[in-house]
């Protein structure tokens, strides 16, 4: 059964750092990953999609990663800025069975000035 | 391309009452699917539809619960005689296809049984 770890679990720096999330799935035969921003109170904005095949997605300030066989992915976030702050989703859909994404708990993150 | 609609945003329910949640994919999109977040936990995956067919209903609690996606109108995600467990965030996404290039999610609608 897939499994999904976020760490942290929560995050809190000042603004301008470098930041890495960690995400990690216990099953390595997956279709592709994907990573998603939570406002609170609001829904999930997709911000990168890996295919299983793709080592690694950049858009603008953000860079994630797969290494499938370690079962690992980290999201890259470059100058980060208050409007950063948001809980951050990773999610795998598997290969086999139905189509369905399996969730880790996120990452809060808190961007101060 | 107005996305994910779901509606209501916001819905309070007397324990016992029934709720409805609406989804209407993204145009295009022809497969469905509801998750659930609990307070403080991630989203856990409920149901998949396509029209007129329920795929997988793995996560579905097994009484009270019910999901369509009729030929014509939204998904419907229906919850009898609710009670006080089923306060979360009930989210829509949908897909193109099985999801190979990704899902688009709703804003959600936040149930509070009260």
């Amino acid at each position: 059964k897939q499994e999904v770890t976020q760490i942290p679990a929560a995050l809190s720096v000042p603004e301008g750092e470098n930041l890495v999330l960690n995400c990690s799935f216990t099953d390595s035969a997956i279709y592709n990953l994907q990573w998603f921003r939570q406002d609170p109170g609001k829904g999930l904005t997709s911000l990168l999609l890996i295919q299983s095949s793709q080592r690694e997605q950049t858009s603008g300030r953000l860079n994630a990663s797969l290494d499938k066989s370690s079962g690992r992915s980290t999201l890259y976030i470059a100058a980060s800025q208050p409007g950063d702050s948001a809980t951050y989703l990773c999610a795998v859909k598997d290969l086999g069975g139905y189509n369905k994404l399996i969730f880790g708990a996120g990452t809060r993150l808190a961007v101060h000035p | 391309n107005a996305g994910v609609m779901q509606n209501p945003r916001h819905l309070v329910r007397r324990r016992g009452q029934e709720a409805r949640l609406r989804c209407s994919p993204m145009k295009g999109h022809s497969h469905v699917y509801w998750y659930r977040q609990l307070p403080e936990e991630g989203l856990k995956f409920m149901v998949y539809l396509q029209k007129e067919n329920i795929i997988d209903e793995s996560g579905m609690p097994k009484e009270r619960f019910s999901a369509e996606f009729p030929k014509e109108g939204p998904s419907i995600l229906r919850i009898q005689q609710v009670v006080r467990g089923d306060s979360a965030a009930y989210f829509c996404a949908s897909s193109p296809e099985g999801g190979g290039y990704g899902y688009t999610f709703g804003s959600g609608t936040r149930l509070t049984v009260v």
